[in-house]
This record gives C-alpha cells, structure tokens and sequence, in this order.
C-alpha cells in the first residue's frame, strides 16, 4: 500500500464549478499537510498547508484535514480555466523531518 | 517570495554523456536543496537530500554515483548525471526549505537523452 493515495483523474469541470480533491494517507504520523499545483512543465508551487486536523481557508481554496479518516481534501470554488493544472497533496510527519511524501497528482481540467 | 531558479528548463544529451542541472536560490540562503525526480502521471520521487558543505543523503535505490549532488555554497546545489542512459530521461526538480514550513521548487529540467 501506498503512503499517500490519490487519484490521477483527469477530472473535467466547467468554468465556475466547485472542485473537490482528495488524498488519503496511511501514516498516522503525518501532522502537516500541503497541497501544490503544478502547471505543465514547471515545478510545484505550494497553494495551502494545515498543521494537523481541522480547515484551513484562502480565497477560493479551502484545505481540509481529517486525521481520524486519514483523508484530506482540497476544494475549489468558483473554478476558472486558469485552475487547469495538476494538484498534488504532501504530507510530512514533522517540521523537523524534512521529507515530504507525494501523492501521484490529480489533473484538472476546467473548460470554459 | 522566495525564488529557487533551476536551469537549464530543457536539454538534450547523447547517451554516454554527462549532464549538470544548477539550482540557486535567488534572494535567501538554502542549507538543504532537495532533488527530485518526476516521471510522467506520477508523483515526485525523491531522490537525495542535498545539504550545503557536506555530503548527500540519498534515497534508497537512488546511485549515487550516477547522480553526483554538490551543494557548495548556501546558494547553489548541482545534479550532475554522469554517463547518462535513455532511462534517466526524466523531469528533474529542485527544491529548497524555506521560512517555518515551506518548501519552494525550481521550474524543473526536462532531461531526453538520445
């Protein structure tokens, strides 16, 4: 079994829909939970992180985190054709632990 | 915001040959870099943990002598790979710590050997 599951779509919404993406963990351990989005080609940039359970909001993005489920959601409001990209969540036990653990990306698509 | 700046974005190299990929951090110092790498619909792969004036933690199953990591100065880490093989055409991407708990990456190398 695969520390981080997530599933690689592609998801396919139209402009203006609320995305959901997801991850589950296996890892108990995991504390810190981040949420990246990569556009073809380039490397990752960070979009929302949360320290252990509870909701975290910015703008359209909302992160949530269930450590009892293992299960970690981000959500979308409002999509744009811009948000057309892949979302990876990562995860790490510990600030001092440096390794951060990948799901596999999940792509997005947001049409006009 | 902090700015890790990974180049070459694209390269091309002859099988046997070696190649360097160079990742600075623009406007802060970076005392760990982390290298990774990325096939394609698949998640990034960590491969070595490189930090500033010693040696490379690398990852298990990664060689470490065919991806030669320096990291000679707070600023800049290199991957080199040394006699490079058609199964080592990948993505390549750096990143580096930075602030309480973040992690900024470089734009990322494609790297085709032919």
């Amino acid at each position: 079994q695969k520390e981080v599951e997530q599933d690689p779509g592609p998801l396919s919404v139209p402009e203006g829909a609320i995305v959901s993406l997801n991850c589950t963990y296996s890892n108990s351990a995991f504390q810190y939970f981040m949420w990246y989005r990569q556009y073809s080609r380039k490397g990752p940039e960070l979009l929302m992180y949360t320290y252990s359970s509870g909701n975290k909001e910015d703008g359209r993005f909302t992160a949530q985190v269930d450590k009892s489920s293992k299960y970690i959601s981000l959500f979308i409001r409002d999509s744009q054709p811009s948000d057309s990209a892949t979302y990876l969540c990562a995860m790490s036990a510990s600030e001092g632990t440096d390794k951060l653990i990948f799901g596999t990306g999940t792509r997005l698509q947001v049409f006009p | 915001g902090a700015v890790v700046s990974q180049h070459p974005s694209r390269v091309i190299c002859k099988s046997g040959t070696s190649v360097k990929i160079e990742c600075r951090s623009l406007d802060f110092q970076a005392t760990t870099m982390f290298w990774y790498r990325q096939f394609p619909k698949k998640s990034l792969m960590l491969m070595a943990t490189s930090n500033e004036g010693s040696k490379a933690t690398y990852e298990q199953g990664v060689e470490k002598d065919k991806f030669l990591i320096n990291h000679a100065s707070l600023t800049l880490s290199t991957l080199t790979v040394t006699s490079a093989h058609p199964e080592d055409s990948s993505f390549y991407i750096c990143s580096a710590r930075t602030g309480t708990y973040g992690y900024t990456f470089g734009s990322g190398t494609r790297l085709t050997v032919v």
